[in-house]
């Protein structure tokens, strides 16, 4: 399979706890986001790759998120001391190396994260 | 505020019926326009990606639209089928890298 991984796919945790996700892109592509999705509603940007260099980061994203992209392959996004409102379904994508206008993202399935 | 909307929120049908999605944005300075699937507790399929140059894009039983001046884009579907029960969200991409998505609507589509 050469989509975008996520790993792990379910996370339960205790409030006050911190939690790691990863996310593998596609082989190919250079640029990397990470959506956070809560029932009912679409995905919110929270960051984004290119390479690994983090070019922008969503107000959402607050200082207890932390993201990183070391070699510019695979991504971890952290939560530290996790809430309840933390609780939602955490998207990664990936998107080809083209011009800024054609950039159709691949997703992965999601790590869904439940804080309790 | 860059926002998306889309009507209805969820929508039922019997299986063979044609039927239309609407996706509306605020801001008509987009860069392009793409439709996902998503099926429950899944990630997001992509479907149909227009760019702000195109005014449609075909895939299939799927046909997608792009009105730019009026804030639009529509996505029909044709001869619809019970696999095709999910959730369907448009996303638009601004300056800069993130997309801005819509809220989905839910289509069930009876057998």
């Amino acid at each position: 399979d050469t989509g975008v991984s996520q790993n792990p796919r379910h996370k339960i945790t205790k409030r006050g706890q911190n939690v790691t996700f990863r996310c593998d892109p596609i082989s190919e592509h250079n640029r990397l986001y990470w959506y956070r999705q809560t029932l009912g509603q679409g995905p919110e940007f929270l960051t984004y790759f290119q390479n690994e260099a983090q070019l922008e980061k969503s107000r959402l994203l607050s200082d207890r998120f932390s993201a990183e992209r070391p070699k510019g392959s695979f991504s971890t996004l952290e939560i530290q001391r996790t809430e309840q409102g933390d609780s939602a379904m955490y998207l990664c994508a990936s998107s080809p190396r083209t011009s800024a206008s054609y950039n159709e993202q691949f997703f992965g399935p999601g790590t869904r994260l439940t804080v309790l | 505020k860059q926002e998306v909307t889309q009507i209805p929120a969820a929508l039922s049908v019997p299986e063979g019926e044609n039927l239309v999605l609407n996706c509306s944005f605020t801001d008509s300075a987009i860069y392009n326009l793409q439709w996902f699937r998503q099926d429950p507790g899944k990630g997001l399929t992509s479907l149909l990606l227009i760019q702000s140059s195109q005014r449609e894009q075909t895939s299939g039983r799927l046909n997608a639209s792009l009105d730019k001046s009026s804030g639009r884009s529509t996505l029909y579907i044709a001869a619809s089928q019970p696999g095709d029960s999910a959730t369907y969200l448009c996303a638009v991409k601004y300056d800069g890298q993130n997309f801005v998505f819509g809220p989905g609507t839910r289509l069930s589509v009876l057998p």
